[in-house]
């Protein structure tokens, strides 16, 4: 299996612009998990989804940040306008479980998208 | 809510010396317990789990015992070596979904 995957790895932007970030989780995972991770606030759950739905947003910073999962394969996590305190690296990951109980007990992290917003 | 203490970074160790990573928790119920090492430009990854009081997960030369008393889960390694220099992270996971809280995460560097 190829793991999680993300696009892009890298991504430097102005302030104001659009950015997208992309995921790819491991086929049969229907649970996806968006963090953030920053030297200050250390490692933050944003969102995360069952069965393509998301189940909890608390940890969306503010309205500018948006997360869709059209389908199983795929999630965006979105940030409209950009700000340079978004700057961070961004992680998926994926998980197997079963009426809402983990099968297994591990996430599986994909490598990041480190993003940086002048 | 849920919540994990581990201590404070970074730790600076010679090769072969003895690590101990200190973590505690608060969680409603019995979660299970998790290491995930994060190696320097890359994603986190698990080490051990245990999902039961006393459970000792074990990986790679690493153990913890899960310590309901003490609401511990401290990682230890009789032998480190340069290439376990990483930033490692003490999670719990007490809710449906695989909701996992991670503690901030301890930075290990191994000198030789």
């Amino acid at each position: 299996d190829a793991g999680v995957i993300q696009s892009p790895r890298h991504e430097v932007t102005e302030m104001g612009q659009e950015v997208t970030l992309r995921c790819k989780p491991i086929s049969g995972h229907n649970s996806l998990f968006w963090y953030r991770q920053t030297m200050m606030r250390g490692l933050e759950l944003l969102i995360y989804f069952n069965n393509n739905v998301p189940i909890d947003d608390s940890g969306m910073p503010e309205d500018r940040f948006s997360a869709k999962m059209p389908n199983a394969s795929f999630s965006t996590l979105k940030i409209q306008p950009s700000e340079p305190r978004d700057s961070a690296v961004y992680f998926c990951a994926s998980s197997l479980t079963e009426r809402g109980l983990a099968v297994d007990n591990e996430q599986f992290f994909g490598p990041g998208t480190r993003l940086t917003v002048l | 809510g849920d919540s994990v203490t581990q201590m404070e970074g970074p730790v600076t160790l010679s090769e072969e010396a003895f690590l101990t990573i200190n973590c505690t928790y608060t969680a409603t119920g019995y979660p299970s317990l998790f290491w995930y090492v994060q190696y320097p430009g890359e994603g986190l990854q698990l080490l051990l789990k245990a999902t039961k009081a006393d459970d000792k997960g074990s990986n790679k030369g690493f153990e913890a015992t899960y310590r309901k008393e003490t609401t511990s889960f401290h990682l230890e390694k009789g032998s480190v070596q340069v290439s376990d220099s990483a930033v490692y992270f003490c999670a719990l996971s007490s809710g449906g979904y695989q909701k996992v809280t991670f503690g901030t995460g301890t930075k290990l560097q191994v000198i030789p």
